[in-house]
C-alpha cells in the first residue's frame, strides 16, 4: 500500500519571502499522479498543483512550483513571493495511474502561517 | 457549473439514527469518491465509483453505503450513526481523457456530529 508522509505539521514564513512544503510517499509501482491541495479555513479543497510521475520536468503554477525527485520518492511544493492568502493547510495526495485503482492516498498536512 | 454540491452543510446527529449525505456534481465525471477527514488525519477514502452502478470500497468503509444509479449524485449512507463516524466529509469527482488523469474537484465538505 502507499503511503504519503508530511514531516513537517506546522511552518511559517514572512510575507513575500519564499517557503518549501516536503513530502514524502513509498510505493512499488512506476506511474502515478502527485497532486498539492491547498485547504483554506473555508475548509474546501482547492488543486494546487500536479505532476505525473513520467514527466521529468518540474511542474509549475504561478507562485507555486514542485521539486519532484522520483528515485527519492520525493515531492516538495515551493511557494514563492508568499501572500497572506496562501495561509491554510497543505496536503500532499498520491494516486495510481492504474485507472481501477480509484484512491487518493493523502499526507497528514501542514499548515503554513503566513507572518504579515 | 455548480462543480461538486454536498449537503447538507452541517448535522448533528444522535447515535443509532441514519441519514444520507447527498453528493451531486454537473461536470458529468466518471469518478466520484467519498472521503472523511479527522483532526490529524489526512483525508481517508470511504467509497468510491467509477461509473454509474459501479462502486467499490475504499479504506475505511465500515458503516457507511453508497450506490450510484445516475452519473451526477453519488450518496453516503449512515446505516446507525456513531460517535466514531463524527467527521468532516468530502465528496469529489474526477474523470480521464484517454489515459490522462485530471485533479479532483472537491465539494464544500459535511460536518457530522454524532451524540
Amino acid at each position: 500500500a502507499q503511503t504519503v508522509t508530511q514531516s513537517q505539521p506546522e511552518m511559517s514564513v514572512q510575507e513575500a519571502e519564499t517557503v518549501t512544503l516536503s513530502c514524502t510517499y513509498d510505493t512499488s509501482e512506476s506511474d502515478y499522479y502527485l497532486f498539492w491541495y491547498k485547504q483554506p479555513p473555508s475548509r474546501q479543497m482547492i488543486l494546487v498543483i500536479r505532476q505525473e510521475a513520467y514527466k521529468q520536468q518540474n511542474a509549475t503554477e504561478n507562485r507555486f512550483s514542485v521539486n519532484f525527485q522520483k528515485a527519492a520518492k520525493s515531492f516538495s511544493l515551493k511557494i514563492s513571493d508568499s501572500q497572506l492568502g496562501d495561509a491554510a493547510m497543505y496536503f500532499c495526495a498520491y494516486r495510481s495511474a492504474d485507472f481501477g485503482n480509484e484512491k487518493l492516498t493523502f499526507g497528514t498536512g501542514t499548515r503554513l502561517t503566513i507572518i504579515p | 457549473n455548480a462543480g461538486v454540491t454536498q449537503t447538507p452543510k452541517f448535522q448533528v446527529l444522535k447515535t443509532g439514527q441514519s441519514m444520507t449525505l447527498q453528493c451531486a456534481q454537473d461536470m458529468n465525471h466518471e469518478y466520484m469518491s467519498w472521503y472523511r477527514q479527522d483532526p490529524g488525519m489526512g483525508l481517508r477514502l470511504i467509497h468510491y465509483s467509477v461509473g454509474a452502478g459501479i462502486t467499490d470500497q475504499g479504506e475505511v468503509p465500515n458503516g457507511y453505503n453508497v450506490s450510484r444509479s445516475t452519473t451526477e449524485d453519488f450518496p453516503l449512507r449512515l446505516l446507525s450513526a456513531a460517535p466514531s463516524q463524527t467527521s468532516v466529509y468530502f465528496c469529489a469527482s474526477s474523470y480521464t481523457s484517454g489515459t490522462y488523469l485530471y485533479g479532483y474537484t472537491f465539494g464544500s465538505g459535511t460536518r457530522l456530529t454524532v451524540v
